[in-house]
């Protein structure tokens, strides 16, 4: 079946430092890539989402990019902020085989802090 | 209401009785998902629900869960003879339906505490 593959945190930065987090995924056909985070005491919040090949999602100055031939959607920041430490969660949703559901499918999450 | 809106916020219920979690999917969203998430654990999915179709119940652990679901509106989500394995975040999640790539929009959680 379709899974996430994302780094296992925690991964503590210094502000104004580059974040990376990868994420890789196992579908078949196109799913639809998100990335979800989770501010500390707040719900799960869409940060960004790609529905096709070599689109770019970005909010937020977060970007992640769909990569079909590396099945890849790593999450970047050039400059981390203090406010951007929440935990963050890769995941797909394939409505093509899932029989008309958005179902997502999670990572197990990266707890990011960023220290001033 | 502007999102989706989860009760009781937090619950803390003895081993053995029964809760019943409630979801508000957010006005004119025809999914409904209901996720779990243990502590320090990524989310599974539970069930799913559209319109008037068989819901998905390919998540449920066991046969102590269940959910039901009156029209495109609120949701329940019912564990009998809760086990401490039972606490967790129950997440709702609502969405539109169409052809791939929409946004899920979360609710804030049910905190279950089964001590």
């Amino acid at each position: 079946g379709d899974s996430v593959t994302q780094m296992e945190g925690p991964v503590t930065l210094s502000e104004e430092a580059f974040l990376t987090i990868n994420c890789t995924y196992t579908a078949t056909g196109y799913p639809s890539l998100f990335w979800y985070v989770q501010y500390p005491g707040e719900g799960l919040q869409l940060l960004l989402k790609a529905t096709k090949a070599d689109d770019k999602g970005s909010n937020k100055g977060f970007e992640a990019t769909y990569r079909k031939e590396t099945t890849s959607f790593h999450l970047e920041k050039g400059s981390v902020q203090v406010s951007d430490s929440a935990v963050y969660f890769c995941a797909l949703s394939n409505f093509a085989t899932q029989g008309g559901s958005e179902k997502l499918v999670f990572g197990k999450g990266t707890k990011l802090t960023v220290n001033p | 209401g502007a999102g989706v809106s989860q009760s009781p916020s937090n619950k803390v219920t003895e081993k053995g009785k029964d809760v019943e979690l409630r979801c508000d999917p957010i006005s004119g969203h025809t999914a409904l998902y209901w996720y779990r998430q243990r502590l320090g654990q990524g989310l599974e999915f539970l069930i799913y629900f559209q319109g008037n179709s068989a819901p998905d119940k390919s998540g449920l652990p066991s046969d102590r869960f269940s959910a039901e679901r009156t029209g495109e509106s609120v949701s329940t989500l019912t564990i009998q003879r809760t086990q401490q394995e039972d606490s967790a975040v129950y997440l709702c999640a609502s969405s539109l339906v169409s052809r791939g790539g929409n946004t899920i929009y979360f609710g804030e959680g049910s905190w279950l505490t089964v001590v």
